[in-house]
């Protein structure tokens, strides 16, 4: 089985810019979680989004937001970038327990986005 | 409210030493615990999880876990450590029933050869 994968790998933008990061989950895992990984912030934990609703999220300003599609791919948005938006975004997605998995989550390589 | 903490931020250790990192998890209710080793330039890899049961959970690479219920701990070990075990180790927690997981600061470990 083919892991989760993100795209694009690096990314630069400017103050005030938005981007678009995406996610494809593992085939058949339909949660996708989001995080923000940061030198003084650590791992911090963004949303969580299950058959194209959100169900968790994280102590983020507005300016971030996702989606999710019917095919469980999920984009995350951050609108007007400030340069502390400069980070590692990492992508999880997990089996529920519902749909014989354990909630495991598994880890893409991430999204590297430099704000300038 | 919800938390994992980790005590060492950087830890350095001679090759075939013993590992003891610790964390402690502040959650009410039925909780999932997690370590993941980054290695520079990779992505989070899973080492081992304690979802219920034996409270020794053995991972890959000869890393195992303690779930200490009364102590709210959840330490990683091992017996002797090899310079490629250099690498950002993280302790996580979320509850069962739901994907917020809450990481540790992590801890820099970095063992010379």
């Amino acid at each position: 089985k083919a892991g989760v994968t993100q795209t694009p790998r690096y990314l630069i933008k400017t103050r005030g810019q938005q981007v678009t990061l995406s996610c494809s989950p593992i085939s058949g895992h339909r949660s996708v979680s989001w995080y923000q990984q940061t030198p003084g912030q650590g791992l911090q934990f963004l949303f969580e989004y299950f058959s194209e609703t959100q169900r968790n999220k994280g102590n983020f300003p507005g300016r971030f937001s996702g989606r999710q599609f019917s095919n469980s791919r999920s984009e995350m948005n951050v609108s007007t970038l400030e340069l502390g938006d400069s980070a590692l975004y990492l992508c999880a997605s997990s089996l529920p327990i519902g749909q014989g998995g354990n909630n495991e989550q598994f880890f893409g390589p991430g999204t590297r986005l430099t704000v300038l | 409210a919800q938390s994992v903490s980790q005590h060492n931020h950087h830890v350095i250790l001679s090759e075939a030493a013993s590992l003891e990192l610790g964390c402690n998890y502040s959650y009410g209710g039925t909780v999932n615990l997690f370590w993941y080793v980054q290695y520079p330039g990779q992505h989070l890899q899973l080492l081992l999880k304690y979802f219920s049961g034996d409270p020794l959970v053995k991972g890959i690479k000869g890393f195992e876990a303690e779930f200490i219920k009364s102590k709210f701990s959840f330490n990683l070990r091992k017996p002797s450590v090899q310079w490629s075990d250099t690498a950002e180790y993280f302790c996580a927690g979320k509850l069962s029933n739901n994907n917020d997981m809450r990481f540790g600061a992590g801890t820099r470990l970095t063992v010379k050869p």
